[in-house]
């Protein structure tokens, strides 16, 4: 299977505890794109790499949070001090290049912060 | 601002009959692109087209037609003879150089629940 695959799909974990996400990118792809997808809507956008590069994040992702890309290959979202509003799905996409290219997604991590 | 919006929250159609998502978009570039992504039951999102802003022909690709205008921003989808399978969320994003150096992420529209009975 040569697509995005996420690790795990699903967490639960205590409010105030810290959880630890990976993504595996389709293999030569460069960019790597994290999203956070709540019930009933479309996913928005937390940051992304190029190759081991994190060139952008957005307001949504708080200093609790941490994305890593070491070597331009696998990534990890690292969530600190878990609240229970962080419960979503976290969704991560890989593709060749900008904006021109489409995105590929993982089937996504669940958290779910009790 | 960059937005998209897709009105129709559910859609609940009969098999075989045809049926159109609507998607609207607000973007200040004159180079974008714009996707639709499904995403089935199983939860993960599927892409199925992808359009940019200087092509307006509109695409078929079996059951599925897209149309693009400028004029309107708006670039619809149309299943046509809908079938059980076609049940999923669809959503519309648009990708946009708004914040320079071809940053490529997607904004999303909340997405359209379409229910196929049958």
């Amino acid at each position: 299977d040569t697509g995005v695959s996420q690790d795990p799909r699903h967490k639960i974990t205590k409010r105030g505890q810290n959880v630890t996400f990976r993504c595996d990118p389709i293999s030569e792809h460069n960019r790597l794109y994290w999203y956070r997808q709540t019930l009933g809507q479309g996913p928005e956008f937390l940051t992304y790499f190029q190759n081991e590069a994190q060139l952008e994040k957005s307001r949504l992702l708080s200093d609790r949070f941490s994305a890593e890309r070491p070597k331009g290959s696998f990534s990890t979202l690292e969530i600190q001090r878990t609240e229970q509003g962080d419960s979503a799905m976290y969704l991560c996409a890989s593709s060749l290049g900008g904006q021109a290219y489409e995105q590929y997604f993982g089937p996504g991590t669940r958290l779910t912060v009790t | 601002a960059q937005k998209v919006t897709q009105a129709q929250t559910e859609i609940s159609v009969v098999e075989k009959e045809d049926v159109t998502l609507d998607c609207v978009y607000e973007t200040r570039d004159t180079t974008y692109y714009l996707f639709w992504y499904k995403q089935p039951p199983s939860g993960e999102l599927v892409f199925l087209i992808r359009r940019n802003s200087f092509d307006e022909q509109n695409e078929i690709s079996g059951r599925y037609s897209w149309n693009f205008q400028k004029s309107t921003s708006s670039f619809n989808f149309t299943i046509t003879a809908s079938q059980v399978v076609d049940s999923a969320v669809y959503f519309c994003a648009l990708s946009d150089d708004t914040y320079g150096g071809s940053q490529g992420n997607l904004i999303f529209g909340k997405g359209t629940k379409l229910s196929v009975k049958p």
